[in-house]
């Protein structure tokens, strides 16, 4: 069983498009995140959950809104899609206190033509 | 990521040692770690250092920690194809913080 998983893997639209990416975990975690992969490789943190609450909000453009129906699951809805927002969007889970790090998602590759 | 820094790429023949370095900022992370990354997949957790060791062994992989220089390094013993991916070493403070990666190609 997949223990994170985001849907879907790859999403290709239009500019000015909204569109959704999901994210489930079932490790019983109870933090989870969004980062963002550009072209170069580089991860930057977007939002971090923890408990259905906002903890961590990056300088993401107020177009990406983060929604959290349970610690389960943290979906990313993006409003009025940008070239400059192709990239690949990773999901992770993780507990709180340190120690065990991340675990990944395995992607959701966005393209905006 | 402008805290945690790696040089970008490595390429070493199979069955050399690889020695993957980063240096971090943020002297109170209690842990740090190294992902790997293979193509078109997430990152995976390989191992995690916790700040007041300065080496720790798992099967091929040892890491060195200089928590006086802020400096981590990841040694893969005996380097397969297999471990060709790219590598993050990280920090985490109150979240998760990555360096740019290192790009590993292991020849034949």
């Amino acid at each position: 069983d997949t223990a994170v998983s985001q849907t879907p893997k790859y999403l290709v639209t239009q500019m000015g498009n909204d569109k959704s990416i999901k994210c489930e975990q079932n490790l019983g975690h109870d933090t989870m995140y969004w980062y963002k992969q550009d072209s170069k490789k580089f991860l930057k943190i977007m939002f971090s959950y923890n408990n259905k609450e906002l903890i961590i909000n990056e300088t993401v453009p107020n177009r990406f809104s983060p929604k959290s129906p349970d610690k389960a699951h943290l979906n990313l809805h993006i409003n009025s899609l940008e070239l400059g927002d192709s990239a690949v969007y990773f999901c992770a889970s993780s507990y709180k206190i340190q120690g065990n790090g991340y675990t990944f998602g395995s992607g959701t590759r966005l393209t905006v033509v | 990521g402008e805290d945690v820094e790696q040089s970008l790429f490595l390429s070493v023949r199979e069955g050399d040692s690889s020695v993957i370095n980063c240096t971090y900022t943020d002297s109170s992370s209690t842990y740090l770690y190294w992902y790997k990354q293979e193509p078109g997949a997430g990152l995976q957790l390989l191992t995690y250092i916790f700040s007041n060791m300065d080496m720790k062994q798992d099967q091929r992989l040892t890491v060195l920690l200089n928590k006086k220089d802020k400096h981590l390094s990841l040694r893969i013993a005996d380097t397969q194809t297999g471990d060709s991916a790219i590598y993050f070493c990280a920090e985490n403070n109150n979240d998760m913080r990555f360096g740019a990666g290192t790009r590993l190609t292991v020849k034949p």
